[in-house]
């Protein structure tokens, strides 16, 4: 089944030291976005890429950055962690155009020791 | 300030009755508007959709509702079943044109009592 799928599916790391989350999809969607999820809260994108073009959005901090070395895969780097970082991160993909439904993987649990 | 408001955090219904979820927004800029559904430890699902020249989407025992002036949609799950009993997102696009960026409300959880 097509699908998207973000490695690890929980994640430790120590406060400040960097760490990588991984998204892989195999829909061939054009659009590849990261949103942090916080307890009890809203779904908050921090970027996307559409194709080969990275979208910041105005509020992400700059410790937060992204790759996207091809169609399938894109990956969130968080430089230095700190204790508010630790919670849900979401990859979604989506096809181009209008009115097309994202459609999510599982998520990574980061939490900050 | 929120865009996308979801104002019930939890909602309990007996199994066979309709549960109604709600969800109102401020931007009129928005024009196609998404229900997702999510299950502990998975990421969410999409459920169902409808795009603002519309005001009414069906698809099985899940009926959305858009009232433009109102700026206020619903989503109908009837009959309800217990499998139903999940966190229900909210989601809205349009003010930034075709890539699809989508504000989320923060959730209704709701359970499907047998």
């Amino acid at each position: 089944d097509a699908m998207v799928i973000q490695n690890p599916r929980y994640q430790v790391t120590q406060f400040g030291k960097p760490v990588t989350l991984s998204c892989s999809q195999t829909l061939n969607h054009n659009v590849m976005y990261w949103y942090q999820q916080k307890s009890s809260q809203a779904p908050k994108l921090l970027f996307h890429y559409y194709d080969k073009d990275f979208n910041n959005e105005a509020d992400t901090p700059d410790n937060f950055q992204s790759r996207r070395p091809n169609t399938s895969f894109c990956f969130l780097d968080i430089r230095s962690p700190g204790l508010g970082d630790a919670a849900m991160y979401l990859c979604a993909t989506s096809m181009v155009g209008g009115n097309q439904p994202q459609h999510f993987g599982d998520g990574t649990r980061l939490s900050i020791l | 300030d929120q865009q996308v408001k979801q104002n019930s955090p939890s909602l309990s219904v007996q199994e066979g009755r309709i549960s109604i979820l709600n969800c109102d927004y401020t931007n009129s800029m928005f024009d196609y508007f998404l229900w997702y559904k999510k299950y502990p430890a998975e990421g969410p699902t999409f459920l169902i959709s409808i795009s603002s020249i519309k005001d009414k989407n069906e698809d099985g025992r899940f009926t959305v509702f858009l009232n433009k002036s109102a700026k206020h949609l619903s989503l109908h799950i009837v009959p309800s079943q217990p499998g139903d009993s999940a966190v229900y997102f909210c989601a809205a696009s349009g003010e930034r044109g075709s890539q699809g960026n989508l504000i989320f409300g923060k959730g209704t959880k709701l359970s499907v009592k047998p």
